[in-house]
């Protein structure tokens, strides 16, 4: 059965201390994997997709990678306005979507 | 470029009532989608089209919910009667390639709350 697991649940930072949010995924035929950011309230906005093993891609503060087995979000020097739930997603024949990490940056 | 329109924001309703949602995807996007997001999980597929043709509904709990998508522009997903466990925000998305192709931009979703 094709999953998706996000790691940790959530994640208190303090303003500029860089971290890492991890997405496991076991799933046949990978066609894509997404990153969006979630704010209360709010629809999923999208970040980023990555195709294939060893890509990466940025904007601004954010760095998402990717590996065979997971992807990694990493947030360097956040600021609170970075604060949301940041959702990873597969595709294979739809989107398959893990249940987020809460990221808290406060001043 | 204006993004997926979804009305209404908020709907209360008691249990064994019926609710209708709207959606209004991207300009010129021929895929739609409809999703469940129940608190503190991540969204959960209900049923894609392609233009105003069904690719997947395996998700769909039939029995009491049903899509439409009229002219391949505009959808309506409707529940009836609904459950306390149908309590959610239901979220629309569009593509503008096929379906498993592209990237999907949603909605900000309709909050549902079944007493």
């Amino acid at each position: 059965e094709d999953q998706v697991t996000q790691s940790p649940e959530a994640l208190r930072l303090q303003e500029g201390e860089s971290s890492s949010l991890n997405c496991s995924y076991t799933v046949s035929g990978l066609r894509g994997l997404f990153w969006y950011r979630q704010d209360p309230g709010k629809g999923p906005e999208f970040l980023f997709t990555l195709y294939s093993a060893g890509e990466e891609k940025e904007k601004e503060r954010l760095k998402a990678t990717l590996t065979k087995k997971e992807s990694f979000l990493h947030i360097t020097a956040p600021k609170p306005e970075d604060s949301a739930t940041y959702l990873c997603a597969v595709r294979t024949d739809k989107l398959i979507f893990g249940t987020g990490t809460r990221l808290q940056v406060f001043p | 470029e204006a993004g997926v329109a979804q009305s209404p924001r908020y709907k209360i309703i008691e249990k064994r009532q019926s609710v209708a949602f709207w959606c209004n995807p991207i300009s010129g996007h021929a895929t739609l989608y409809w999703y469940q997001q129940i608190l503190g999980q991540g969204p959960k597929l209900l049923i894609q089209f392609q233009n105003n043709g069904v690719v997947d509904d395996s998700q769909l709990p039939k029995d009491r919910f049903s899509a439409e998508r009229l002219k391949g522009v505009d959808s309506t997903l409707k529940i009836q009667p609904a459950k306390l466990e149908d309590s959610a925000v239901y979220l629309c998305a569009s593509s503008l390639e096929r379906v498993g192709l592209g990237t999907q931009y949603f909605g900000p979703g309709t909050r549902l709350l079944v007493l």
